[in-house]
């Protein structure tokens, strides 16, 4: 099985802020790999599919890189509402597995 | 607008048993892949199961034999039976659609399961 570790697992960051979370996947994953926000008692939300592709209405400060074993999520500009979980999660082959999540706090 | 509600949690003593429905609404399922997902209270997110458009299934390693998922096309639902559950598989179960693409991009707003005795 595919395993994705994210770094760091919790990040403090203010806003208007610039932060980055990376996704290391144990083999290859090409760029199948997509990266979701969610807020406590919510469902998870798309924001990247494909490694770098943005979701209609994903605000363009959210931006996604890389490809093979190694990912980035980069979120420019912070804005209070960005403060949340994020997860990445691979679609390559089964069993899809999601990272263990990056908490964005205030600092 | 394409839904997906989750019914069929609730409170089952372990070794139990419990059937999730995810009926969905704005799209075909026999055209997308379903997947369940799971996620325990305070913890990350857990891919557990998925029946593809041709009618396979995928199972994660902690819930194969235990857990089936199958689709009925006239009620537009996809079906979750799970058997011998432990306390372990005590979370809020999602139902997921993919896209065209294979990625998820529409969520279920989840059913919560709690196994207790």
């Amino acid at each position: 099985d595919i395993q994705l570790t994210q770094s760091p697992s919790t990040l403090s960051a203010s806003v208007g802020d610039r932060v980055t979370i990376t996704c290391r996947a144990t083999q290859s994953v090409h760029t199948y790999l997509a990266w979701f926000q969610q807020k406590p008692g919510k469902a998870p939300n798309l924001l990247v599919f494909k490694a770098s592709n943005l979701k209609s209405g994903v605000p363009s400060r959210f931006s996604g890189s890389g490809s093979g074993t190694d990912f980035a999520l980069t979120i420019s500009d912070l804005q209070p509402d960005d403060f949340a979980t994020y997860y990445c999660q691979h679609y390559h082959t089964y069993p899809y597995t999601f990272g263990q999540g990056t908490k964005l706090e205030i600092k | 607008d394409v839904q997906l509600v989750e019914s069929g949690g609730g409170l089952v003593q372990p070794g139990g048993s419990l059937r999730l429905s995810c009926t969905a609404s704005g799209f075909r399922i026999n055209d997308y892949d379903i997947h369940w997902v799971r996620q325990a209270t305070g913890k990350g997110l857990e891919w557990v199961s998925a029946i593809l458009t041709g009618g396979a299934t995928h199972y994660a390693e902690s819930v194969k034999g235990r857990f089936t998922i199958s689709r009925e096309t006239d009620k537009n639902s996809v079906f979750f039976q799970m058997n011998t559950l432990g306390a372990g598989d005590t979370a809020i179960y999602y139902c997921l659609r993919a896209s065209s693409w294979y990625y998820f991009d529409y969520w279920g707003q989840g059913a919560l399961v709690t196994v207790s005795s």
